[in-house]
């Protein structure tokens, strides 16, 4: 089954405690990125991957770092977190095909992330 | 301003009922327009997907892209209660691969 995956689903931890969020697809896409979900704010992109070793800043970058080292992989790290960072995270997928733009994404089932 | 903006409703209609949601936008190069439909404590899935301006019809839905004006609707013929959902607006710039989504707007349809 197509799918992309995340862990965990769910986090509480305390400000300042290094975590990561994984990601996985299996669908051999090229293109991957994470999200974040704030109510009234809708899905604000935090980067994203175009292919392995390639990645780039979204709109909301800033207290978040990620790596591309293997095609199906894209994990999100938060180095320092902080309360101002509690929110839903998604990760998804897409293949760039032939318009060589990110039209169709695959959204991972999310990430509920609460830092006190 | 928002680069893309998008009533969040809440929107209630009855059973049966044609939904209009919509989106406006203020980026021209914007090529790629798609709706997604996400389910309460899911992640969101791609309903439509249009490619610059026209119609594009897929059974209850119809996308529709106005690039003259900078707006886009999704239309729900025959709304169902299983339709009740958020919907989001997102679209890409061609050979983009930043998307931006709008808000979201928060439909429900009651039986």
């Amino acid at each position: 089954e197509a799918q992309v995956t995340q862990n965990p689903r769910y986090l509480i931890t305390v400000t300042g405690k290094k975590l990561t969020v994984t990601c996985s697809q299996n669908m051999n896409h090229e293109y991957m990125s994470w999200y974040r979900q704030d109510p009234g704010l809708g899905l604000r992109q935090i980067y994203y991957s175009m292919n392995v070793e390639v990645t780039d800043k979204g709109d909301v970058p800033e207290g978040y770092k990620v790596s591309r080292k293997e095609k199906r992989n894209f994990p999100l790290i938060l180095e320092s977190p902080s309360p101002n960072q509690t929110s839903l995270y998604f990760c998804a997928s897409s293949s760039t095909g032939t318009s060589g733009s990110t039209d169709t994404q695959y959204f991972g089932p999310g990430t509920r992330l609460t830092v006190l | 301003q928002k680069e893309v903006e998008q009533d969040p409703g809440p929107l209630s209609v009855p059973e049966g009922a044609i939904v209009s949601l919509n989106c406006t936008y203020s980026n021209s190069a914007f090529q790629y327009f798609m709706w997604y439909r996400q389910y309460s404590r899911k992640g969101p899935e791609l309903l439509m997907y249009t490619y610059s301006s026209g119609n594009k019809e897929d059974g209850r839905f119809t996308a529709q892209v106005d690039k003259s004006s900078k707006y886009i609707s999704l239309f729900i013929r025959d709304s169902q209660p299983s339709d009740s959902a958020t919907y989001l607006c997102a679209m890409t710039a061609a050979g983009g691969f930043k998307t931006i989504f709008g808000a979201g707007t928060r439909l429900f349809v009651k039986a």
